[in-house]
């Protein structure tokens, strides 16, 4: 069974430019998630889709965006790049929403570097 | 407020040792689960434990194990026999009635051959 897959794994920019990150679930799991991990930060949270409804953000501004496609895939859209949005993102998927069903399971990330 | 610590930032041990990570974790909740991660230097978190908080029984997989107490809020990670493979980044998290995962800091394990 394939895990979470994201595309692409590296992806370079200049300030300013937009980027587009993808994630597609593994099989059967309804749930993304979206999280930041930026050189010397550990992990912070995004964003959460659901059944293509967006279910909670972090505290990131509005020029982090995304979207949940009907077969569950999602997208992460980045605005305006900055140079501090350099950091490695990481798509995870789980089976749903309830408590006992929420194990995330993480794709290899996308590097993401801000020239 | 939801917390976790890991007050270890790096152990560097020689392989075989034993060695433990320690995960501390502030909830009011009474319903939540506390999970364990592996990060290798290739970078894809690796789920390796989930526990939910009526269950204070130990668990041991392989060289792994696991010891949650309710009491002192901990649920702290134990590598038997380490070896040069377990080198990683740990993470504990925490995940509570609002659905979101709250990450540790990480700790990062470094084993000697």
């Amino acid at each position: 069974e394939a895990g979470v897959t994201q595309s692409p794994t590296h992806l370079i920019k200049t300030r300013g430019q937009q980027a587009t990150l993808r994630c597609s679930p593994i099989s059967g799991h309804t749930s993304v998630y979206w999280y930041q991990q930026a050189l010397g930060l550990g992990l912070q949270f995004l964003l959460w889709y659901d059944e293509g409804e967006e279910r909670n953000r972090g505290n990131f501004p509005p020029r982090f965006s995304g979207r949940q496609f009907p077969n569950y895939s999602s997208e992460l859209n980045v605005n305006a790049l900055e140079l501090e949005d350099s950091a490695l993102y990481l798509c995870a998927s789980s089976e749903g929403t309830e408590l006992a069903k929420n194990i995330q399971y993480f794709g290899a990330g996308t590097r993401l570097s801000v020239l | 407020a939801q917390k976790v610590t890991q007050a270890q930032t790096e152990i560097s041990v020689v392989e075989k040792e034993d060695v433990t990570l320690d995960c501390v974790y502030e909830t009011r909740d009474t319903t939540y689960y506390l999970f364990w991660y592996k990060q290798p230097p290739s970078g894809e978190l690796v789920f390796l434990i989930r526990r939910n908080s009526f269950d204070e029984q130990n668990e041991i997989s392989g060289r792994y194990s696991w010891n949650f107490q309710k009491s002192t809020s901990s649920f702290n990670f134990t590598i038997t026999a380490s070896q040069v493979v377990d080198s990683a980044v740990y993470f504990c998290a925490l995940r509570d009635s609002n659905y979101q995962l709250i990450w540790g800091a990480g700790t990062k394990l470094i084993i000697k051959p």
